[in-house]
């Protein structure tokens, strides 16, 4: 079966802390992505990667950033959390490119900033 | 550039009735078309998609049609059940070198007994 595991389903942190979330998918997919829901707006992608230390900004990656170390994990980094950050993010993955691949989700990370 | 977009909710429905959810889109050259849905707690999973103009995409009792011609892939479900209850979204791969997947806003379809 398909897995992606995000560390955490639930995060609480202060303003201005650096925050990691963690994404591990086991498919050994090459794809892999991060977004962010909220309401009214649908997902809005962050980053993704194409590869083992590949990064391209995605539609919103201002206050973001990403390390991809290892071909199944994927992090994304608020280098100094602000409130706006406030939101559910999650992560996925796919297959080499190709559009007709769907995108495998994880369950979610909610995070807020206080 | 691409976009989807999708009527707003919150969609209630009591349940055996017929679903539909609209959705359209616009793209250049030949995207791919899918529904994911969501339920509550839960992360995004594929309901079902349609690579190519005229396809039917169906799951679940689920069912969408690729219309090129209108630029639409409208989900309809003919008897809906509680379970059902979840927010679905519209979403087309981006034809290019990134193939991202474009999202809609959600719609959240409530199913009363």
């Amino acid at each position: 079966d398909v897995k992606v595991t995000q560390s955490s389903r639930y995060l609480v942190k202060r303003t201005g802390e650096k925050v990691f979330l963690e994404c591990v998918q086991d498919m050994d997919h090459e794809n892999m992505f991060w977004y962010r829901q909220d309401p009214g707006l649908g997902l809005r992608l962050i980053y993704f990667s194409y590869d083992v230390k590949m990064k391209e900004k995605g539609d919103i990656p201002e206050g973001y950033s990403v390390s991809r170390e290892k071909k199944e994990r994927f992090s994304l980094i608020l280098e100094s959390a602000s409130t706006n950050q406030t939101s559910m993010y999650l992560c996925a993955s796919r297959p080499t490119t190709g559009s007709h691949h769907e995108q495998y989700f994880g369950p979610g990370t909610r995070l807020t900033v206080t | 550039g691409d976009s989807v977009t999708q009527m707003e909710g919150p969609v209630t429905l009591s349940e055996e009735a017929f679903l539909t959810i609209n959705c359209t889109y616009t793209a250049t050259g030949y995207p791919s078309l899918f529904w994911y849905v969501q339920y509550p707690g839960e992360g995004l999973q594929l309901l079902l998609k349609a690579t190519k103009a005229d396809d039917k995409g169906s799951n679940k009792g689920f069912e969408a049609t690729y219309r090129k011609e209108t630029t639409s892939f409208h989900l309809e479900k003919g008897s809906v059940q509680v379970s059902d209850s979840a927010v679905y979204f519209c979403a087309l791969s981006d034809f290019g070198n990134t193939d991202k997947l474009i999202f809609g806003t959600g719609t959240r379809l409530q199913v009363f007994p």
